[in-house]
């Protein structure tokens, strides 16, 4: 079955630029999601289709995909980033939807 | 706008089945833009995807839980269920119902998830 590969933890100071990576076997050939999680909440969808963002997230919010890896970029982190990060593909092969182990966002 | 809510006992016995109800508002659950999905988080873990429909009933369900899972739809009552069947302490999680905008796209839009604890 399919697997992401996503990194435990980053850490990044206000302002600063985090990215978040999100590695499967050819995963620029796929959609990636990327979700938000705050503590005690829902997900949020904050990327679509690779780059698009839904309406309401903000523009700080990025996403890119290429070869094996795709990756999640919040320009100008501020302190209300700080949540986990979750990747997802549906992989059209088997017909399933795969996450990423998630990635928790502190910023310092 | 479209909204979901689950429904359903917070408590199962070991070895029972856990039946969860999810409840649309806002749109049809007989549209053929979206599909219905369940979503697990176990606590303090990461997202587990259990399965989706489509309105025809066509299913796609996680291999891992496959034999336990069935997942079915009643458009008369803008709802769609989830069943797992022979449960125990590792499906103890928040079960989340979600939708996405079309096949293969990502969940847009989601409960606010119901805790379902597995203790005798």
């Amino acid at each position: 079955s399919y697997v992401l590969t996503q990194p435990p933890s980053v850490s990044v100071a206000p302002g600063k630029t985090a990215r978040i990576t999100c590695g499967g076997d050819n995963i620029g050939t796929k959609s990636v999601y990327w979700y938000q999680q705050k503590p005690g909440q829902a997900p949020v969808l904050v990327i679509s289709y690779d780059t698009d963002r839904p309406s309401g997230i903000p523009e700080r919010f990025s996403g890119s995909n290429s070869g094996n890896t795709a990756t999640l970029t919040i320009s100008r982190v501020e302190a209300g980033d700080e949540a986990d990060y979750y990747c997802q593909v549906w992989d059209s092969s088997s017909d399933h939807v795969v996450f990423g182990g998630g990635t928790k966002l502190t910023v310092l | 706008q479209l909204q979901l809510q689950e429904s359903g006992p917070g408590l199962v016995k070991p070895s029972e089945t856990l039946s969860l109800t999810c409840t649309v508002s806002g749109g049809s659950i007989s549209s053929r833009t979206y599909y219905w999905g369940w979503i697990r988080q176990p606590p303090g873990k990461g997202l587990e995807w259990i399965g989706s429909i489509y309105y025809s009933g066509s299913t796609y369900y996680n291999p891992s839980l496959k034999s336990r899972v069935t997942i079915s739809i009643d458009t008369s009552k803008n709802q769609f269920s989830l069943r797992l069947s022979s449960v125990t302490a590792a499906d103890t999680a928040v079960y989340y119902c979600a939708t996405c905008s079309g096949y293969g796209s990502g969940f847009d839009i989601w409960g606010q998830g119901t805790l379902v604890t597995v203790s005798s």
